[in-house]
């Protein structure tokens, strides 16, 4: 199993571009979330879904969108890119939402706009 | 808002020496994971406590839930320049919907 992966590794953008980021996993799991990390503010919830056709906000939403048309794949959307939305970016899964199970991190897509 | 505390956010310890952390809530918690992010790495899943004052032991390191099931702890006897990393405690709160509440996360550097 190749577990969570992310594309791209790095990003630039430009004030105002789009783009999405790409998160696949190959593990079956029903739920799938982004995470921003930002230096001294820990893991910050954007989006999550909890299966297929189902997505709901997190702590962070605003200028991100998100869909979940089959299990495997769950990309995040950049809708105008702004300097604030610098950060690593993370999308994790696990097994399952309503009973806790641990959560797989990808590795990370490093985002820069400018 | 519901926060999962840990103070402070960087150690700094000697190799040998004994290091631990802890992460407080104000409110109780369903459970209480930990993981491990490596400079440049991703977060990678450590431990999962659920039972009030429940103690897990991985090698080296000793987590712990408190009774109350509002505090955790991270205790790593020994430390070693492997144990270079930032620790985060995640905790869920009851209730229908709650989700996984991240603390900030604590950097711990080991001097050889």
């Amino acid at each position: 199993n190749a577990g969570v992966t992310q594309t791209p590794k790095f990003q630039v953008l430009k004030t105002g571009q789009s783009m999405t980021l790409q998160c696949a996993q190959d593990m079956n799991h029903e739920y799938m979330s982004w995470y921003r990390q930002d230096p001294g503010m820990g893991l910050r919830l954007i989006h999550y879904s909890v299966g297929a056709g189902i997505t709901d906000q997190g702590e962070v939403p605003n200028g991100y969108n998100v869909s979940r048309s089959t299990t495997e794949d769950f990309p995040l959307r950049l809708l105008s890119a702004a300097p604030s939305q610098t950060s690593v970016y993370f999308c994790a899964s696990s097994y399952s939402y309503g009973t806790d199970y641990e959560q797989y991190f990808g590795p990370g897509t490093r985002l820069t706009v400018t | 808002g519901q926060q999962v505390m840990q103070i402070p956010q960087y150690q700094h310890v000697q190799e040998g020496e004994d290091f631990t952390t802890y992460c407080n809530s104000s409110t109780t918690l369903s459970n209480i994971q930990w993981y491990k992010q490596r400079p440049g790495g991703h977060p990678v899943f450590l431990i999962q406590l659920v039972k009030s004052g429940e103690v897990k032991k991985q090698k080296r390191l000793t987590f712990q839930f408190g009774e109350a099931k509002k505090n955790s702890s991270l205790h790593i006897t020994a430390t070693q320049t492997t144990d270079v990393g930032t620790y985060f405690c995640a905790g869920r709160y009851t209730g229908a919907n709650s989700k996984l509440t991240f603390g900030k996360g604590i950097t711990l550097s080991v001097r050889p």
